[in-house]
């Protein structure tokens, strides 16, 4: 059972654009949300996440909007740029029912056309 | 500071065959997690150990897998009899502890069976 939606598939943007992407999930049990960052070759690396007593949480250019009355979470990237150009996970934890395992998304490759 | 290693980084073995996949975790890191990625998709959960103790096993797909991490440091996974539905890119990856929640992703290894 696929518990994390995640869309686009794809994404393509331009240089200084927002790139936004969404994930939605069934389990209300779940009690964090990670991002997760993926360059061709290498592991995924944690980009930034968020536990649902807050609605929004930022780092930089990149931010996490929570909606947990409609079970959604999704990133903006602010001023993408070309270094951004990566595939995208967004994850989901339940730390009491499931231990510390991640249940992912099917990821979104984003490109940022210069 | 070194990170997640494993290897070999990349197998290619017969239907048949039996392979060990390793993973030597960050110095300290008490958590470990083994995941499967198939081409265009999210890591998978396999199973996870604290320490010596395999917490969580869910994920593994048949008893043709199996994992140990004997002294709470290196853990290996392996495969018996491998069928080429097993080939994929095999993650490991590891955190402080399960409370803890970032986990730090290796390169993976990439098994190809024929």
């Amino acid at each position: 059972q696929q518990q994390v939606k995640q869309s686009p598939q794809s994404l393509i943007v331009q240089k200084g654009g927002i790139s936004i992407i969404n994930c939605a999930y069934e389990n209300t049990a779940f009690d964090y949300f990670p991002w997760y960052q993926q360059f061709p070759g290498k592991g995924p690396a944690l980009l930034i996440a968020i536990r649902p007593d807050v609605s929004e949480k930022k780092e930089g250019r990149f931010t996490i909007s929570f909606n947990k009355s409609a079970k959604q979470f999704s990133l903006h990237i602010m001023d993408s740029q070309p270094g951004d150009s990566a595939t995208y996970f967004c994850a989901a934890r339940s730390l009491y029912n499931q231990g510390g395992k991640l249940i992912f998304g099917q990821g979104t490759e984003l490109s940022v056309k210069p | 500071g070194a990170g997640v290693s494993q290897s070999p980084r990349y197998k290619v073995t017969k239907r048949g065959q039996d392979v060990a996949l390793r993973c030597d975790p960050i110095s300290g890191h008490v958590s470990l997690y083994w995941y499967r990625q198939a081409l265009g998709q999210g890591p998978e959960f396999l199973t996870y150990f604290n320490y010596e103790a395999q917490q969580d096993k869910s994920g593994l797909p048949n008893d043709r897998f199996s994992a140990e991490r004997p002294e709470g440091s290196i853990s290996t996974l392996t495969i018996q009899r491998t069928e080429q539905r097993d080939s994929a890119m095999y993650r490991c990856a590891s955190s402080l502890a399960t409370l803890q929640e970032t986990q730090y992703f290796g390169p993976g290894t990439r098994l190809l069976v024929l």
